[in-house]
């Protein structure tokens, strides 16, 4: 079964903190890798998206790297800011047609 | 308005009543998507629309739950003689190409009481 596993689920860091969030996946052999961010109650918000093919992608304070052998994403976040607090999910898109696989997302909480 | 936009935001309705919701993708996008997303867990995708064909479905997707796009542009989600388990926000999304970023729209809560 294709999954996809993001720890840790909750993080609390003060404003300021460069961090990474960890996602793994169970197969290799994948179209894209994407990272959204959801706020509560809200729906998704397209952060960054990885081909098969690229080993990272950067936007402003963000950036995520792809290791398809080793079956792991991370998402970098720099100089985090309270405006930063949500939920970040990892999806992976292993059959082509975006059908995407998620993961149950890491909830963070930055503290001013 | 360039998003994807849902309606209704909300529905509440009772057990054993059908219920149906609608989605108007970003206009030039002919791939639309349908994910449902429980409390504390990602969304799970239900089924996909290239222009007006449905090209896949989840098992997921039981036969009390009907997804049209009639001619390629909104999208309609029915969910017939609902159940308690059916509660959980339904997400629609967009893309234009394969292999591209998804755009979401805000979601439909459904609570079945």
């Amino acid at each position: 079964k294709q999954e996809v596993t993001q720890i840790p689920a909750a993080l609390s860091v003060p404003e300021g903190e460069n961090l990474v969030l960890n996602c793994s996946f169970t197969d290799s052999a994948i179209y894209n890798l994407q990272w959204f961010r959801q706020d509560p109650g809200k729906g998704l918000t397209s952060l960054l998206l990885i081909q098969s093919s690229q080993r990272e992608q950067t936007s402003g304070r963000l950036n995520a790297s792809l290791d398809k052998s080793s079956g792991r994403s991370t998402l970098y976040i720099a100089a985090s800011q309270p405006g930063d607090s949500a939920t970040y999910l990892c999806a992976v898109d292993f059959g082509g047609y975006s059908t995407l696989t998620f993961g149950k997302g890491t909830m963070l909480l930055v503290s001013p | 308005d360039t998003g994807v936009s849902q309606d209704p935001r909300h529905k509440i309705t009772k057990r054993g009543q059908n219920v149906t919701f609608r989605c108007d993708p970003i206009s030039e996008h002919n791939r639309l998507y349908w994910y449902r997303q429980t409390l504390g867990q990602g969304p799970e995708f239900l089924t996909y629309f290239q222009n007006e064909a449905q090209l896949e479905k989840s098992r997921l997707l039981s036969d009390r739950f009907s997804a049209e796009r009639p001619k390629g542009s909104f999208s309609t989600l029915e969910i017939q003689r609902t159940e308690q388990g059916d509660s959980a926000m339904y997400l629609c999304a967009s893309s234009l190409l394969d292999n591209e970023k998804l755009f979401f729209g805000s979601g439909t809560q459904l609570s079945v009481l």
